[in-house]
């Protein structure tokens, strides 16, 4: 099984600042990995697929870099409704594995 | 518009077995793997595992071999998850999810159900 790992645990970011999230795999995956941010109540909203494509509807304010084993999730320009929790998620070997989780905050 | 309509909240007891229905809608329901993750209270997202819509094929995640069934019926366009010998560390919210491409068994998940809270108390 692939274990993503996730860090920081938890971000503290002003209004307007960048958030920058990190998600280490075990092994490498290409480009196989998503993001999710998932508030609580809500079903999980996807963000990027493939490592770097955005989704339907996502802001331009949200980017995905990486391959490999290593990978990242940035928010440009953070904004209040970005308080969430963010999951990588990799598709690339079976079983599917999600990391542990991001929480955004607003410092 | 895509839509996954899952069935209501449930309580159980230890031992019993849950089923849960997932209902798609606007779009072709037999292009589109389905899977199934769940969210125990304070945890992570966890994969349960899937099932082709076409085919009716299945694959679990180990942890859940044996006690799970994923089918489905193609002339609802319904999903259904059976999770038997419940357990209290069952407790979470199970959502049903479309894979994003169609055809793929794996892939990342583009539209999600509502969540179902699944409660196993004695």
């Amino acid at each position: 099984e692939i274990v993503l790992t996730q860090s920081p645990a938890t971000l503290s970011v002003s209004p307007g600042e960048r958030a920058t999230l990190s998600c280490r795999a075990g092994q490498s995956l290409g480009t196989n990995l998503a993001w999710y941010q998932k508030k609580p109540g809500q079903a999980p909203r996807l963000l990027i697929y493939g490592a770097s494509t955005r989704a339907t509807g996502i802001p331009a304010r949200f980017s995905g870099s990486g391959s490999g084993t290593e990978f990242t999730l940035s928010i440009s320009s953070l904004q209040s409704e970005d308080c969430a929790v963010y999951y990588c998620q990799q598709n690339n070997t079976w079983p599917l594995t999600f990391g542990g989780g991001t929480m955004v905050e607003i410092k | 518009q895509v839509q996954l309509v899952q069935s209501g909240a449930e309580v159980a007891k230890p031992g019993a077995s849950v089923k849960i229905t997932c209902k798609a809608s606007g779009y072709t329901f037999t292009s589109y793997s389905i899977h199934w993750v769940r969210q125990a209270p304070g945890q992570g997202l966890e994969w349960m595992g899937m099932i082709d819509a076409s085919g009716g094929g299945s694959t679990y995640a180990q942890r859940f071999q044996g006690r799970v069934t994923m089918t489905r019926d193609r002339s609802t366009s319904t999903v259904y998850m059976d999770l038997r010998s419940l357990r209290s560390e069952d407790t979470a919210v199970y959502y049903c999810t479309r894979v994003g491409i169609v055809g793929a068994k794996s892939a990342f998940f583009d539209f999600w159900g509502q969540g179902t809270l699944v409660i196993v108390s004695s």
